[in-house]
C-alpha cells in the first residue's frame, strides 16, 4: 500500500521569506501523481500544486514550486515570498494512475507565518 | 456551480443516534469520494463512487456506515448507532476523468456526545 510521510508537524516562516515543507512517499508504481493541498483554518482544502511522476520538470505555480526527486521518492514544497495568507495546514498527497485510486494523504504540516 | 457543497456544516448528536450527511459534487464530476479527518491527521479514505456505483470501500468503513449515490449526482453518508470515536470532520470530494486532482467541500464536523 502507498504511504505518504510528512515529518514536520509544524513549521514557521517570517513574512516575505522562503520555507520548504518536506514529503516522502512509498510506492511500487512507476507512474502516479503527487499533490500539495492547503487547508486554511475552518476552510475547505484547495489544491496548491500537482506533479505528474513521468515529468522530470518540477511543477511551479507562482510562488509555489516543488522539488520532485523520483528516485528518492521525495516531493517537497517551496513557498517563496511567504504571505500571511499562506498560514494553513499543508497536506502532501499521492494518487496512482488508475481511475479508481483515491488520494492518500500525509498527516500534514501546520505552517505559521510571522509578520 | 460554486463547487462541492456539504450539509450540514456541523452536527452534534448523542451517542447511539443515527446521522446522515449530504454531499453535492461539482455537476459534471462523475467521481465522488468520502474522507474522514480527525484532529491533527490527514484525511483518510472511506469510500468512492463512479456515477452511482460504489466501487471501493475502505476497511475504515464499518457496517455502521453506509453511503449512497442514487442517481449519480448527490451522495449521502449515514452513520448508525454513532459512537464517540466517530467524532471527526467528514469530507467529500469530486473529480472528473479530465482532472487528476479532487475538489473538496468544506466538510461536515460531527461531534458525538
Amino acid at each position: 500500500a502507498q504511504t505518504v510521510t510528512q515529518s514536520q508537524p509544524e513549521m514557521s516562516v517570517q513574512e516575505a521569506e522562503t520555507v520548504t515543507l518536506s514529503c516522502t512517499y512509498d510506492t511500487s508504481e512507476s507512474d502516479y501523481y503527487l499533490f500539495w493541498y492547503k487547508q486554511p483554518p475552518s476552510r475547505q482544502m484547495i489544491l496548491v500544486i500537482r506533479q505528474e511522476a513521468y515529468k522530470q520538470q518540477n511543477a511551479t505555480e507562482n510562488r509555489f514550486s516543488v522539488n520532485f526527486q523520483k528516485a528518492a521518492k521525495s516531493f517537497s514544497l517551496k513557498i517563496s515570498d511567504s504571505q500571511l495568507g499562506d498560514a494553513a495546514m499543508y497536506f502532501c498527497a499521492y494518487r496512482g494512475t488508475s481511475g479508481n485510486t483515491p488520494l492518500v494523504f500525509g498527516k500534514g504540516t501546520r505552517l505559521s507565518v510571522i509578520a | 456551480d460554486t463547487g462541492v457543497s456539504q450539509n450540514p456544516r456541523h452536527k452534534i448528536t448523542k451517542r447511539g443516534q443515527n446521522v446522515t450527511f449530504r454531499c453535492d459534487p461539482i455537476s459534471e464530476h462523475n467521481r465522488l469520494y468520502w474522507y474522514r479527518q480527525t484532529l491533527g491527521q490527514g484525511p483518510e479514505f472511506l469510500t468512492y463512487f463512479q456515477n452511482e456505483a460504489q466501487l471501493e470501500k475502505s476497511r475504515l468503513l464499518s457496517d455502521r456506515f453506509s453511503a449512497e449515490r442514487p442517481k449519480g449526482s448527490f451522495s449521502t453518508l449515514e452513520i448508525q448507532r454513532t459512537e464517540q470515536g466517530d467524532s471527526a470532520m467528514y469530507l467529500c470530494a469530486s473529480s472528473s476523468q479530465e482532472f487528476t486532482e479532487a475538489f473538496f467541500g468544506q466538510g461536515t464536523r460531527l461531534t458525538v456526545v
